[in-house]
């Protein structure tokens, strides 16, 4: 099962920050958070990940809580391309050879002009 | 990002035909390659992991004998439904993993249809 809990859906106006929270309550010390991103009918495009820190890149920026229980993800200037279905995902590391990816349902974001 | 491939991005077959999907790693080298179904307007579900030279590890509920795995090189995984059915008709993607910064790339998906 997923261990991470998001909104299904969201609206967002373009040109404005589109933040998605996700809650990860039983996050393990060596877990990361992980965002990707499906526009339908394609594969899921990855987004950014973090451990503890915050985290930034030229997509999107990831605000983790000091406890890691919860994070958002913050998309500054959202635009229509956005529109897609977010998950947050607690990667489990297997073997230490990388680990699974447990999608939930996510979070559909709509940005509206 | 890193670039992953799949071949065939859509498929339709006649009912008890087998189908190979394939998956390639085109930019770096995948140890762990990850199979995927998605069906229409529900979640990406894990179907198996497999790491390269190596059998697949499958998820509870998936039939190894149904979806035969076979990771054979650093860049290639592939993906078998045998003698599939209409109810094998999903989007199936594959993922892979590169580790020197723990990140995991999609394929674009393939569309199976089965008549």
């Amino acid at each position: 099962d997923a261990k991470t809990t998001q909104p299904p859906s969201m609206d967002c106006a373009e040109g404005r920050a589109a933040n998605l929270p996700c809650n990860h309550s039983t996050i393990s010390g060596n877990e990361y958070v992980y965002w990707y991103r499906q526009i339908h009918s394609q594969g899921p495009q990855y987004i950014i990940h973090g451990l503890k820190n915050n985290e930034t890149n030229e997509m999107a920026s990831l605000i983790i809580t000091e406890d890691r229980k919860s994070s958002t993800l913050i998309l500054p200037h959202a635009t229509l391309r956005d529109t897609a279905v977010y998950y947050c995902i607690v990667r489990v590391r297997v073997y230490d050879q990388g680990g699974k990816l447990i999608f939930g349902q996510g979070t559909e974001l709509s940005v509206k002009p | 990002g890193a670039v992953v491939s799949q071949h065939p991005s859509w498929v339709i077959c006649k009912s008890g035909t087998s189908v190979k999907i394939e998956c390639r790693s085109l930019d770096f080298q995948a140890t762990t390659m990850f199979w995927y179904r998605q069906f229409p307007k529900q979640s990406l579900m894990l179907m198996a992991t497999s790491n390269e030279g190596s059998k697949a590890t499958y998820e509870q509920g998936v039939e190894k004998d149904k979806f035969l795995i076979n990771h054979a090189s650093l860049t290639l995984s592939t993906l078998t439904v045998t003698s599939a059915h209409p109810e094998d008709s999903s989007f199936y993607i594959c993922g892979s993993d590169r580790r020197t910064n723990n990140e995991q790339f999609f394929g674009p998906g393939t569309r199976l249809t089965v008549l």
